[in-house]
């Protein structure tokens, strides 16, 4: 039972374009959302979050977007850069039940970000 | 600057024959994770331990164990490897429990590899 899922395994933009990684959750107990970039050869670092009181966070070029009604959120990258090569992990937590404290992660998506 | 270290970076293992992998923190974190990986899929929570207290998830086959000698230090062993545990093993850190404001410290992994 994935309870965290991205359902594109890739995704190819070109440089300077926007690129957006969809996520979707069944677990109504989460109330705090991440995604992670993991390059390879190291592990995964954190690259933004967002909690279920807000429905958009930005940090830069990056903003995730959050709609709880649809259990469903989104990160986007504009513009992209070839250096966002990565996969990009969603991930969530809840602060009750069964999963308190602990990551549960979609199985990833891996960004290709073309000069 | 390394916080989070694993070792080896590539472990091959025998069928049957007992393997261990571990973990190190420069980091003074309460909180160390092993997640499990294989390929394609969602990196997958073992157990953690918050400070001394080990917490192992429902569905971690008996196969898998934990210690955490010190603060610093987190162990995995695989008594009995079998082909199916082959994957990448992910420790991580953070200081509370992850939520809003705990983030999670990876790293590097170690590809366990069983012939």
């Amino acid at each position: 039972d994935q309870q965290v899922k991205q359902n594109s395994p890739s995704l190819s933009v070109q440089e300077g374009r926007i690129s957006i990684l969809n996520c979707d959750y069944t677990n109504s107990m989460f109330d705090y959302f991440l995604w992670y970039k993991k390059y390879p050869a190291e592990g995964p670092t954190f690259l933004i979050s967002i909690s279920s009181i807000k429905d958009k966070n930005e940090d830069g070029r990056f903003t995730v977007f959050l709609n709880k009604s649809a259990k469903h959120l989104s990160l986007h990258i504009v513009p992209s850069q070839p250096g966002d090569s990565a996969v990009y992990f969603c991930a969530a937590v809840s602060h009750g039940g069964t999963s308190y404290g602990k990551l549960t992660f979609g199985q990833g998506t891996i960004l290709t970000v073309h000069p | 600057d390394a916080m989070v270290i694993q070792n080896p970076r590539y472990q091959v293992t025998q069928f049957g024959k007992p393997v261990t992998l571990s973990c190190s923190q420069t980091l003074n974190h309460n909180v160390m994770y092993w997640y499990q990986q294989k390929s394609s899929q969602a990196p997958k929570l073992l157990f953690h331990y918050y400070d001394k207290d080990f917490n192992n998830e429902a569905d971690t086959p008996d196969n898998f164990q934990s210690r955490r000698p010190n603060t610093s230090f987190c162990f995995l062993d695989i008594r009995s490897p079998g082909l199916g545990d082959a994957a990448m093993y992910l420790c991580a850190t953070s200081r509370g429990m992850a939520g809003l404001n705990e983030k999670l410290f990876f790293g590097s992994g170690t590809q366990l590899s069983v012939l």
